[in-house]
């Protein structure tokens, strides 16, 4: 079946620029989250999501990014005033429940110049 | 703060050998351990897990090793092939209750296989 969903693959922003970035998950699971990964970096958590329950946000780096799942099923990572440390890409995962196996997108390369 | 470690950051192996990968982690809560290969351009693939309650899981060419005296964490690939040159990450989490949700990464081996 399809795996978890994201777009857009690449995004380049200008400094103070807005971004949104959407994750489809694999349908049917309830467990969301959101990832960071630095070039040469491993993965850091940022929020998760439990169907639209938001029920953990401690990862994220700054009040300018937000996350939101309304109808617990796809969410948005909204950037606002985007700066260059914000260059990563982003990853998405999804499981069944929590404590199972979490399955990953592709990302979202993101670039501010 | 308390996280997940690697000792090689390369590892270099001949077509046909067995590697080892290792890992270390310092967060004695944490009862559950993955294993993902990541290939560039891609999002990291789920390899093998393992839960607290075990010391050794073995999949397709894959076993997983924990020794929780020491804190660590091992993935044995048999018969390398070149589709298995990757980084390799090791994760750790919390099932267990209380603890973040999050899975907590390494940061990563580069397996690279020799012809």
């Amino acid at each position: 079946g399809a795996g978890v969903s994201q777009s857009p693959r690449y995004k380049v922003a200008k400094r103070g620029q807005d971004v949104a970035l959407r994750c489809d998950p694999i349908s049917g699971h309830v467990s969301l989250f959101w990832y960071q990964q630095a070039l040469g970096q491993g993965p850091e958590f940022l929020t998760y999501f439990q169907n639209e329950a938001q029920l953990d946000k401690s990862g994220l780096p700054s009040d300018r990014f937000f996350a939101e799942r309304p109808e617990g099923s796809v969410s948005t990572l909204k950037i606002q005033r985007t700066q260059q440390e914000d260059s990563a890409v982003y990853l998405c995962a999804s499981s069944l429940e929590i404590g199972n196996i979490q399955y990953f997108g592709a990302g979202t390369r993101l670039s501010v110049l | 703060g308390e996280s997940v470690g690697l000792h090689l950051p390369t590892l270099s192996v001949q077509e046909g050998d067995n590697s080892i990968i290792n890992c270390a982690y310092s967060n004695s809560a944490s009862d559950y351990f993955i294993w993902y290969k990541q290939e560039s351009g891609k999002g990291p693939r789920f390899i093998i897990d393992i839960r607290s309650n075990m010391d050794k899981r073995q999949g397709q060419r894959v076993t997983v090793l924990l020794n929780k005296t020491v804190k660590h964490l091992s993935l044995q690939i048999a018969a390398t092939q070149p589709g298995d040159s990757a980084v390799y990450f090791c994760a750790e989490g919390e099932i267990g209750g209380g603890g973040a949700d999050g899975l907590t990464f390494g940061k990563g081996t580069h397996l690279i296989i020799q012809p």
